[in-house]
């Protein structure tokens, strides 16, 4: 089992929509979580960091955190095509908390 | 307020040359982390130092791969005779005291062995 899963995708919305990216992690006493929005061949670029359980808004970004389901989410609303990016899922392992394990990210496409 | 500065951006080598990456964290940051991301891969974590310590290495292969981050100057991470299967995208990712979960990331170097 991987420690992050998310599903690779592309996942396609349209323009205005609300484009909803998911991830799982397998370390129940992982305790950080953090979303990083990835253009092709550039760099990680931190977007969002959720800590407890709930949603975290940031402009039209939300991060929703269940530690019990072991899952948290992305929903970015009003997608732009300039969203359009890989999005990343990394989260703090309990065992090791200085690193961060990442997920494969899932591909985000937003058409006009 | 500069970023995470990492040069080269983008190195070739040769099988058997060295490789030498550079990174210098934003200012504020003190702690310095080295992540390699393969072609349709996720990042994997490596190394994570602070001036002069290396604090943890687990993700770094055995043999080959070495990293520091002097008192003076940038963190170097160093690959000794390398082999295709080196060819990636190395990031360095820098965090504030107190806060080493909030990691931001370098522009990377691409590395291509040939």
């Amino acid at each position: 089992q991987k420690e992050v899963e998310q599903n690779s995708g592309p996942l396609s919305v349209p323009e205005g929509a609300i484009a909803s990216l998911n991830c799982t992690y397998s370390d129940r006493g992982s305790q950080s979580f953090f979303w990083y929005r990835q253009y092709s061949g550039k760099s990680p670029e931190l977007i969002m960091s959720i800590y407890s359980n709930g949603d975290k808004e940031d402009g039209r970004f939300t991060a929703q955190l269940n530690k019990a389901s072991q899952y948290v989410s992305l929903l970015i609303r009003d997608s732009q095509p300039s969203d359009s990016a890989t999005y990343l899922c990394a989260v703090t392992p309990s065992y090791n908390t200085d690193k961060l394990i990442f997920g494969t990210g899932t591909r985000l496409q937003v058409f006009p | 307020n500069a970023g995470v500065m990492q040069n080269p951006r983008h190195l070739v080598r040769r099988r058997g040359q060295e490789a030498r990456l550079r990174c210098s964290p934003m200012k504020g940051h003190s702690h310095v982390y080295w992540y390699r991301q393969l072609p349709e891969e996720g990042l994997k974590f490596m190394v994570y130092l602070q001036k002069e310590n290396i604090i943890d290495e687990s993700g770094m292969p055995k043999e080959r791969f070495s990293a520091e981050f002097p008192k003076e100057g940038p963190s170097i991470l160093r690959i000794q005779q390398v082999v295709r299967g080196d060819s990636a995208a190395y990031f360095c990712a820098s965090s504030p005291p107190f806060r080493t979960n909030e990691q931001y990331f370098g522009p990377g170097t691409r590395l291509t062995v040939t």
